[in-house]
């Protein structure tokens, strides 16, 4: 089973709003990422837990807080966010870190 | 500053004929490499991959190249079938670090 699930599969709101974005594996993979894919784009990293631990942030704005609350999960709090953060954001797993990353289908995000 | 280039943004083939997708990139220190297939509106779905220990990896109709001194790796897929039109992207990494992906490359699959 490689199968990494995200919620929702799209999120309208708007620039004051708060909200949440999950992910979820049961592979026992000990990293999880945030990615954001813009269309035509490659997929940006934006964070990676190692251990339930943020080892690598790339710079992402403060409107932009991820958190870990175990192993298996991994949220992505949302807060006054603008236009140009409409994207599909994608979450990944991986056993370790330099390991194969697999996937989520993604959170199609529309921030109005 | 892109480390892992994919210079054909897209690639048509007819059905039955072998599809090569291209992938340069500049770090030396990359030594694990991986492509993903990607449909729109979904995750990237890993594919194959192959460590700098090899030049070559198999699976099924996909084989992955890999030419170190010219930084250059290759994903042949053959034969080429309808469902395999997506976007591919390579993506490189160097021990214990961040992967890099390509900007991708969009194949279709001419029936």
């Amino acid at each position: 089973d490689t199968e990494v699930t995200q919620t929702p599969k799209h999120l309208v709101m708007g620039m004051t709003n708060k909200k949440s974005l999950k992910c979820e594996q049961h592979m026992g993979h000990r990293a999880m990422y945030w990615y954001k894919q813009k269309a035509k784009k490659p997929p940006e990293l934006m964070f990676v837990y190692s251990y339930e631990k943020l080892s690598i942030n790339e710079s992402v704005p403060s409107r932009f807080s991820p958190e870990c609350p175990n192993s298996s999960l991994l949220n992505l709090h949302l807060h006054a966010l603008q236009p140009e953060d409409s994207a599909l954001y994608l979450c990944a797993s991986s056993q370790f870190m330099t390991d194969t990353q697999y996937f989520g289908p993604g959170t199609r995000l529309t921030v109005l | 500053d892109q480390q892992v280039k994919q210079n054909s943004p897209s690639l048509s083939v007819q059905e039955g004929r072998i599809s090569i997708l291209n992938c340069d990139y500049t770090n030396s220190m990359f030594d694990y490499f991986l492509w993903y297939k990607k449909y729109p509106a979904e995750g990237p779905t890993f594919l194959i991959s192959i460590s700098s220990i090899k030049d070559k990896n198999e699976d099924g109709r996909f084989t992955v190249f890999l030419n170190k001194s010219a930084k250059h790796l290759s994903l042949h897929i053959v034969p080429s079938q309808p469902g395999d039109s997506a976007v591919y992207f390579c993506a490189a990494s160097a021990s214990g670090n961040q992967f890099y992906f390509g900007t991708g490359t969009s194949l279709t699959v001419i029936p």
